[in-house]
């Protein structure tokens, strides 16, 4: 099956630096590739996703890039705020014929002011 | 709010209760999932009902029971539950990337913080 491997586990950065974390993949085939926030108490939210069929998605300060030859994606924060602070999960899943996403291990991102 | 909502937010049950954990969603969608969610591990995909027809089971426990009486609601129940069974309970739903062919995106509740005593 599918397995997701994501890089740091933690990462602090000052604000309005950029922070960066990355996921690999293993099954070639996979092609659907969203990540999610989760703050504390709350569930996971979808904050960009990216599909194989591109290479770079960006959203205001949020960006993904997908290389598909090395099955690596990451996902990029620009300008970071205090309110970026939280846990962001990788997944992957091969759209149309598997339900099931999985999930990276997550990186606590922490914002200093 | 994503549209998915769980009660109780937060449950402690002795490892002899049962008890039902609850979803709805609010979106329209056609399958639902319940997640593990265990301090420093990934997300454990649970159970997966697609048109209320469980359609993975992803061998857990028998001591999990879900039940899905329609596209828009998502039970959990539990009985004889261990201390290791403490983690964050997440329901999601999505449109079924199977049965549409699309992306399925799955859309995530707050989550039930289950403690075992």
């Amino acid at each position: 099956g599918e397995n997701v491997e994501q890089h740091p586990s933690t990462l602090s950065v000052q604000e309005g630096d950029s922070a960066v974390i990355k996921c690999t993949y293993s099954d070639s085939a996979s092609n659907y590739f969203p990540w999610y926030k989760q703050e504390l108490g709350k569930g996971p939210q979808l904050i960009i996703d990216i599909r194989s069929n591109v290479g770079e998605k960006k959203d205001q300060r949020i960006a993904v890039t997908l290389n598909k030859t090395a099955k690596h994606f990451s996902l990029h924060i620009t300008e970071t705020q205090p309110e970026d602070s939280a846990v962001y999960f990788c997944a992957a899943s091969i759209a149309g014929s598997a339900r099931q996403l999985t999930f990276g291990s997550g990186t606590q991102l922490t914002v200093l002011p | 709010e994503t549209g998915v909502t769980q009660t109780p937010r937060h449950l402690v049950m002795g490892m002899t209760n049962k008890k039902s954990l609850k979803c709805e969603q609010h979106l329209g969608h056609n399958a639902m999932y319940w997640y593990k969610q265990s301090a420093k591990k990934p997300l454990e995909l649970m159970f997966v009902y697609s048109l209320e027809e469980r359609v993975e089971n992803n061998s857990v426990p028998s001591r999990f029971s879900p039940e899905c009486p329609n596209s828009s609601h998502l039970f959990l129940h539990l009985h004889t539950l261990q201390p290791e069974d403490s983690a964050l309970y997440l329901c999601a739903s999505s449109q079924d990337p199977v049965l549409a062919g699309g992306w399925g995106t799955q859309y995530f509740g707050p989550g039930t913080r289950l403690t075992v005593l």
